[in-house]
């Protein structure tokens, strides 16, 4: 059965950086794309970035550019966002979710339990 | 502000039948991309519903299901249970963005 589970929640002070884990299970790790999407009060879903199979091609959306960084690690079947220089507005959940493609009709699924991200000083 | 469009809220009482639409441009939706529904309950992970506009994963009863046409999408709800209140979001991708891009979402409210 195809899993995804991520990390706990986590409070962080603005300025302060955040990384968050999703281990996988039940399929080939290195045969999908991870995408990275998040939740915030009030807001709707929002794509944030993704990484390729072999991790070796990451795009960002623009929003995020410049803060966020996926990396996976193959061996552990684990990947990894990092959210840095965090501000209140970045208080939300994270999810990671498989794509079923790299194309642009890709859809997610599964998607992680989420990860709540509190900013507040 | 999303990309795609969504009611807020609809609601609709067991038995019923209930949409939710899903409006786009000429960028997304329009431009021929595929259209995908999820379910969502708070504290639990999103759930596909509908991929490819109209396909249904194993295991998600028929009473869903999706079109698509024009620069719009559909999600549709028959015979609506107690169980399907929920929050459903469409999903498509922006070639104008160079994004993946969601609906705003729409809360089911079965009375």
């Amino acid at each position: 059965q195809v899993h995804l589970v991520q990390s706990g929640a986590e409070v962080k002070r603005p300025g302060a950086s955040v990384k968050i884990s999703c281990k996988a299970s039940g399929y080939i790790f290195t045969s999908y794309y991870m995408y990275w999407v998040r939740l915030a009060r009030g807001q709707g879903l929002e794509w944030m970035g993704r990484v390729n199979p072999s991790g070796a091609a990451r795009s960002y959306a623009e929003k995020f550019q410049g803060r966020i960084t996926l990396t996976r690690d193959p061996s552990t079947k684990t990947d990894y966002m990092e959210l840095t220089n965090l501000r209140s507005e970045d208080t939300a959940i994270y999810y990671c979710a498989r794509g079923s493609s790299g194309s642009t009709n890709n859809w997610f699924d599964p998607w992680g339990q989420g990860t709540l991200v509190t900013v507040s000083s | 502000q999303s990309v795609l469009t969504q009611p807020p809220s609809v609601s609709g009482a067991p038995g019923q039948r209930v949409t939710i639409s899903c409006t786009g441009s000429t960028s997304n939706i329009g431009a021929g991309i595929d259209v995908h529904w999820y379910q969502h309950l708070p504290g639990t992970a999103p759930k596909l519903l509908i991929y490819g506009n109209d396909n249904r994963p194993s295991g998600v009863p028929d009473r869903f299901s999706g079109s698509k046409s024009g620069t719009s999408a559909s999600l549709a709800i028959t015979g609506l249970q107690t169980e399907d209140e929920a929050n459903y979001y469409c999903q498509s991708y922006d070639d104008n963005l160079s994004t993946w891009v969601f609906g705003g979402g729409t809360k089911l409210t079965v009375l």
